[in-house]
């Protein structure tokens, strides 16, 4: 079984912090997600990578970076948390995309930025 | 982009009950899936399915590409299908690039 984890199921931070969110898979996947989930918008990609070292950006990238320096980690970046990045944060992973590629989640990191 | 409407946004059921839910998208698509988020958010998804019918066990999916329309029938539901499904699409040359619907937030009651 693909197997998506994340670093942490819970985290609190201060306003102006610096921020890592880190994601694993264990399947060998090339490509792998970040999402981001708020109440009522459903779940909106924030960036894509579908090799080590390359990304590109999502629907809703503003404050965020991304590394990817090993095929089987995809790390978040909040350069300065503010308040409006808390939210639950989704990481998935999948093949290539030839059709039909499932993409596999982690079982999210609810942040709360105060 | 591509717009992705679901119904019914709320669904209350008994167990045992069978029920249908709506996805509605805007314009045609080269990717669907369907995915269920249970109550403590773990996202499986359910179906890939761009057109055509599949499916597995209780659950089964319909999509009709030509008139821009996915369903997902549950039959016999059990208090474990509780959680919120989603549908997301993707067209054009972005295959990956998901679009999700908001959800459809499904609670079944013993």
């Amino acid at each position: 079984d693909v197997k998506v984890t994340q670093s942490s199921r819970y985290l609190v931070k201060r306003t102006g912090e610096k921020v890592f969110l880190e994601c694993v898979q264990d399947m060998d996947h090339e490509n792998m997600f970040w999402y981001r989930q708020d109440p009522g918008l459903g779940l909106r990609l924030i960036y894509f990578s579908y090799d080590v070292k390359m990304k590109e950006k999502g629907d809703i990238p503003e404050g965020y970076s991304v590394s990817r320096e090993k095929k089987e980690r995809f790390s978040l970046i909040l350069e300065s948390a503010s308040t409006n990045q808390t939210s639950m944060y989704l990481c998935a992973s999948s093949l290539p995309f030839l059709g039909g590629e499932t993409q596999y989640f982690g079982p999210g990191t609810r942040l709360l930025v105060l | 982009g591509i717009q992705v409407e679901q119904s019914p946004p709320d669904l209350i059921l008994q167990e045992g009950a069978n029920s249908t839910l709506r996805c509605n998208f805007s314009d045609s698509v080269n990717n669907l899936q369907w995915f269920h988020q249970n109550p403590w958010g773990q996202l499986i998804n359910l179906f890939y399915i761009p057109s055509g019918t599949k499916q597995n066990g209780r659950l089964s999916a319909t999509t009709v590409a030509t008139e821009r329309y996915s369903l997902l029938y549950i039959s016999s539901s059990q208090t474990t299908d509780s959680g919120v499904y989603f549908c997301a699409v993707s067209s054009g040359g972005s295959n990956y690039k998901l679009t999700f619907g908001k959800g459809t937030l499904l609670t079944v009651n013993p």
